[in-house]
């Protein structure tokens, strides 16, 4: 069974990093391309980033880019997010995400998500 | 950018009832569309992949069709199950989310 759990989140003031990480189970990790995706409160889903199976390529939207970066270990099943330089804007719940197979696919599952909250 | 726009952003709907949600791309996304499902408090779960493929373990009352900009999500029979809110999501270029539809039982 694909397993996602998030881990990391919590209060942050503006302007400090915090870095998430997602622990992968159930699956060979090496094998997928991986990605974050947040969601504001009651707001709608966004895409944070997508990093390749080697971590070699990585791609942002304007939003975070110069800002964030993922990352993976993949002899620990893991993929990281460092968040630097934090907004009120990016708080919201974090999700880790697995597209199907490699490239630009549609995220078959997801993590339970962990909240983020950037606030003074 | 793509963007995405979902209607109607509620829908109230009776049990037994054929529902149908909609999405439109600013731009043709060659079928790279996909459906979520987002119950309170709960991840999103992926129904249908690619227009109109439906994902493992999601019941057959689910469908998905449409080409070019213009896509639909079709409940066949709404179930009490169902109330949840639907996000669209292309991935023709980059990933770029609709706003969601939220469905309400009427």
């Amino acid at each position: 069974e694909v397993q996602l759990v998030e881990s990391g989140g919590g209060l942050v003031q503006p302007g400090r990093s915090l870095k998430l990480s997602c622990a992968a189970s159930g699956f060979t990790f090496s094998n997928y391309y991986m990605a974050w995706v947040r969601q504001a409160p009651k707001k709608g889903l966004e895409w944070v980033a997508t990093i390749s199976t080697s971590g070699s390529r990585t791609y942002y939207p304007d939003s975070v880019k110069g800002r964030f970066t993922i990352s993976r270990d993949n002899a620990k099943s893991s993929l990281y997010l460092q968040m630097n330089s934090l907004k009120s804007e990016d708080t919201a719940t974090y999700y880790c995400a697995r597209p199907e197979g490699t490239g630009n696919n549609w995220f078959a599952y997801w993590g339970q998500g962990t909240l983020v909250t950037v606030s003074s | 950018d793509i963007q995405m726009t979902q209607s109607p952003p509620v829908l109230s709907a009776s049990v037994g009832d054929r529902v149908t949600l909609s999405c439109k791309a600013s731009q043709n996304i060659n079928k790279n569309l996909d459906w979520y499902q987002q119950k309170h408090g709960e991840a999103p779960k992926l129904l249908i992949y690619y227009t109109n493929n439906l994902q493992t373990g999601i019941p057959s009352r689910f469908s998905g069709s449409g080409s070019g900009t213009d896509y639909t999500l079709t409940i066949s029979s709404l179930q009490p199950e169902d109330v949840a809110t639907y996000f669209c999501l292309q991935h023709s270029s980059r990933y770029t989310f609709g706003a969601g539809t939220k469905l309400e039982l009427k």
